[in-house]
């Protein structure tokens, strides 16, 4: 079955210790993406990846790291969390960027900083 | 930077059409306009794709005016179940063009009644 798997679903850590949390997919999609989901402030993009070590910004990188060392994983690790990362967090891949392309989103992981 | 705006909820009746606005006054002249669906706790889900003018699918339209600032999304006959939180999504024309960055709006709550 096609699909984006993120791990883990919740996640509850204390301030400055890092996490990374997965994100796989099966679909051999070129571009991979991360969202943070706030009430009230929508889908906003944190990171996307073209290819393979290829990664860029999005709208709210600050606090994140990517890393794409193989096509089908793009973890998000979080180097020193604090309370305002507390969030609800998407994974999405497509073939092509998404601007063309639909994009495929993971079932989300829910992370809370303490 | 390319921005969406759209209603932040609307009500419906079961059996009604329904038409979703979003303003995209910014977008890149290379850009597609992308309709998703979210359901509480799962990430979001593509409804249809469309550069101008008309598309329709198997769920729903989308039109876009000559100018392509704004796009509808149309629900035909609406159920209870088509309640969940409609997003408009465009690529940020930063660059003068459509980038790999994508901007979703706040997104619209549609609350379908009995």
């Amino acid at each position: 079955e096609a699909q984006v798997t993120q791990n883990p679903r919740y996640l509850i850590t204390v301030t400055g210790k890092k996490l990374t949390v997965t994100c796989s997919q099966n679909m051999n999609h070129e571009y991979m993406s991360w969202y943070r989901q706030d009430p009230g402030l929508g889908l906003r993009q944190i990171y996307y990846s073209m290819n393979v070590e290829v990664t860029d910004k999005g709208d709210v990188p600050e606090g994140y790291k990517v890393s794409r060392k193989e096509k089908r994983n793009f973890p998000l690790i979080l180097e020193s969390p604090s309370p305002n990362q507390t969030s609800l967090y998407f994974c999405a891949s497509s073939l092509s960027p998404g601007w063309n392309s639909p994009l495929h989103f993971g079932n989300g992981t829910r992370l809370t900083v303490t | 930077l390319a921005k969406t705006t759209q209603p932040i909820s609307m009500d419906s009746y079961e059996g009604q059409e329904v038409n979703i606005t979003c303003s995209h006054n910014n977008i890149a002249t290379n850009d597609y306009i992308t309709w998703y669906q979210q359901f509480p706790s799962q990430g979001p889900r593509f409804i249809i794709q469309g550069y101008k003018t008309k598309v329709t699918n198997e769920v729903a339209s989308l039109f876009i005016p000559a100018d392509r600032k704004s796009s509808t999304l149309s629900l035909p006959r609406v159920s209870l179940s088509d309640t969940a939180v409609y997003y408009c999504l465009v690529g940020d024309e930063k660059y003068g063009g459509a980038t790999n960055k994508l901007i979703f709006g706040t997104g619209t709550l549609l609350a379908v009644q009995p």
